[in-house]
């Protein structure tokens, strides 16, 4: 059974610019979560999809960041403009219902 | 806040089990505990969760105390592959979401 992807990687750019992710979670899985994770810190939740609709955004920097999961299979992450302090990796994990996440291995993003 | 308190740290011998432990003091009846680990540059993957019983699977034993206050994350050989951080994280099944806590960095030693 295939993993949750996401893309890129890495991906480094200059404050102020802007920057999306991609993630294709596992197929059959409704539920799709981003996290944000600075170093040394665990996983913090940005935000919630079941199938296509927002279930939890209440830690997602609406003035900055944005995601959308159209069509409820795959989703993108957008941060438009970027900060310093964005500099983290990105998690994307995927669920059947509320149970159990699986995450995929992140983008690491730098801002400079 | 996360609602679990797990050390900062610990080292375990190549071979030999490890016993990460885990306070969740204020865990509520309908809430589960699970553990997670995060290998270097990985995302977090998923070890084994449980409710009030004892679970092993291939990875791992769980060990819930009967009054459900603490658990303890058996890692029975411990390999150099094993070395990762673990998190440990109480939660419902349904309505809430995992809060991750800074987790315990765990060092297996040649």
């Amino acid at each position: 059974e295939a993993g949750v992807a996401q893309s890129p990687r890495y991906k480094i750019i200059e404050k102020r610019q802007s920057v999306a992710f991609w993630c294709n979670p596992i197929s059959g899985h409704a539920t799709l979560y981003w996290y944000q994770q600075i170093l040394g810190q665990g996983p913090k939740l940005l935000i919630q999809f079941q199938n296509n609709g927002v279930v939890d955004d209440s830690q997602l920097p609406k003035d900055r960041f944005s995601a959308e999961r159209l069509k409820g299979v795959d989703s993108t992450l957008k941060i438009q403009p970027a900060k310093l302090e964005d500099s983290a990796v990105y998690l994307c994990a995927s669920s059947l219902g509320q149970y159990t996440q699986y995450f995929g291995p992140g983008t690491r993003l730098t801002v400079l | 806040d996360a609602k679990t308190t797990q050390p900062t740290s610990m080292d375990c011998a190549e071979g030999r089990a490890a016993n990460l432990p885990c306070n969740h003091s204020t865990i509520s009846g309908n809430e589960y505990v699970y553990w997670y680990r995060q290998i270097h540059s990985q995302g977090p993957q998923y070890i084994i969760h449980g409710l009030k019983n004892n679970e092993t699977n291939e990875m791992a034993s769980l060990i819930i105390t009967e009054d459900r206050k603490s658990s303890t994350l058996i890692l029975p050989h411990a390999t150099l592959r094993d070395t990762a951080v673990y998190y440990c994280i109480v939660r419902a099944d349904y309505g809430q979401n995992f809060v991750f806590g800074p987790g315990t960095r765990l060092s297996v030693l040649p």
